[in-house]
């Protein structure tokens, strides 16, 4: 079945370590993107990538890094700057206006962080 | 820059009752407005996208509408029911950027 993957579902952590967030999709979309996921609050954009090998930082991009070397993968990497990492991640894809799309985006399941 | 606003927060109603849930931004320059719906813990499932030249869509019981002038789209859901029970969420898509801009969402409550 075509979709995105994200793993892992739930990850604990210590302060003070990186962690990496996976996100796999098999939809042939171009575009990808990280939205972290607060109680009370809207989705914020962490990264986004319309191609491989280059990606934009969104309005949260402290404290987080990702990479884009193959279409279908987008790690994301929570480091120890971020002052704040535990929240609920999730990772997006779509076919861009650019490219003919709509623009529509399709979700993954989503990483729950903690850091202890 | 866009402001998205979902009001009420929450919702209960009974069940088979029609509902609307509204959705307003502050810029009309959009590309698209799409719904979700979130169940606990889980992703975002895309219901309905509406592109900017369109005024609604409609898939099985649901509907949603656009009014760009008025910075304002509706989720129209009919009969509802208990597996309704997620919140929802709105988000558009402006023209000059490559990334949507969310709501907080109305948590929808459906009592059997």
């Amino acid at each position: 079945d075509g979709g995105i993957t994200q793993s892992p579902k739930y990850l604990f952590r210590k302060e003070g370590q990186n962690v990496t967030l996976s996100c796999e999709q098999n939809l042939n979309h171009d575009a990808m993107y990280w939205y972290r996921q607060d109680p009370g609050q809207g989705l914020r954009l962490i990264y986004y990538s319309q191609i491989v090998n280059d990606f934009q930082k969104g309005d949260i991009a402290e404290g987080y890094s990702v990479s884009r070397e193959k279409k279908e993968s987008f790690p994301l990497t929570v480091t120890s700057a971020q002052k704040n990492p535990t929240a609920f991640y999730l990772c997006a894809s779509s076919v861009t206006k650019g490219q003919g799309g709509t623009g529509e985006l399709f979700f993954g399941e989503g990483s729950r962080l903690t850091v202890l | 820059k866009q402001e998205v606003t979902q009001i009420p927060a929450a919702l209960s109603v009974p069940e088979g009752e029609n509902l609307v849930l509204n959705c307003s931004f502050t810029d009309s320059a959009i590309y698209n407005l799409q719904w979700f719906r979130q169940d606990p813990g889980k992703g975002l499932t895309s219901l309905l996208l509406i592109q900017s030249s369109q005024r609604e869509q409609t898939s099985g019981r649901l509907n949603a509408s656009l009014d760009k002038s008025s910075g304002r789209s509706t989720l129209y859901i009919a009969a509802s029911q208990p597996g309704d029970s997620a919140t929802y969420l709105c988000a558009v898509f402006n023209f000059g950027n490559e990334k949507l801009t969310f709501g907080t969402g109305t948590r929808l409550t459906i009592i059997p």
